[in-house]
């Protein structure tokens, strides 16, 4: 099993359409996970970090689920501009240093 | 205006050459790291460095090296012994080794012919 499991897609939507992903990880010790946009050819950058029960910003909802062992991402209201591949991101390591193990990433593509 | 600066962004080189990898932050940031990305998979880490003169390998160190002998630059090697260093290459940095939140250059694209 990989250490983080996404759902590559592509997924494709209507402008204004919510859309979710999932994130499978299988280290249960693992502490902190993130969710990075990546733009196609660019650098990956931060989008939220997930500490907790999970948390909101404007249309972007993260959840964590630690019993089932996965993560979420919740669009509302699809943008053109939200085309992208979502990288979900897990500290797979210790606390004395948090090695950050990276999934395949998942394309979406928001449409007119 | 703080950040991360790779360069070149695009490199080409002949099999069998070593090329170094720029990559320096004015973050004040302790951790640096390389990673490397090929299509259609995750970033694979190949190099850390929690503080000055002291790097660790990753996951896929072999036929790379690298220094940190300062704070704000982390350069990569990538040697003839590398046997598919056609990739994206990504540095990142963060505050500590222990504050998980990294942030990454705009990455260095390797073609070697």
């Amino acid at each position: 099993r990989k250490e983080v499991e996404q759902d590559p897609g592509p997924f494709n939507v209507p402008e204004g359409a919510t859309v979710a992903f999932n994130c499978t990880y299988s280290n249960s010790a693992s502490q902190s996970f993130f969710w990075y946009r990546q733009d196609c050819r660019k650098e990956p950058k931060l989008l939220m970090s997930v500490y907790s029960s999970g948390n909101e910003d404007g249309r972007f909802t993260a959840q964590l689920n630690r019993a089932s062992q996965y993560i979420s991402l919740l669009i509302r209201d699809s943008k053109l501009s939200d085309s992208a591949t979502y990288l979900c991101v897990v500290n797979t390591g210790g606390t004395s240093y948090g090695k950050l193990t990276f999934g395949q990433g998942t394309i979406l593509t928001v449409h007119p | 205006d703080g950040g991360i600066t790779q360069s070149p962004k695009y490199l080409f080189r002949k099999e069998g050459q070593n090329v170094t990898l720029s990559c320096e932050q004015n973050l004040n940031h302790d951790a640096m790291y390389w990673y490397r990305q090929d299509p259609g998979q995750g970033l694979r880490l190949i190099y850390y460095s929690q503080i000055v003169n002291d790097f660790q390998k990753g996951d896929i160190a072999e036929g790379y090296s690298v220094s940190r002998e300062k704070k704000e630059s982390f350069p990569l090697t990538v040697t003839s012994a590398q046997k598919n260093p056609t990739a994206f290459y990504l540095c990142a940095s963060s505050i500590s080794a222990s504050y998980n939140e990294q942030f990454f250059g705009p990455g260095t694209r390797l073609t070697v012919l």
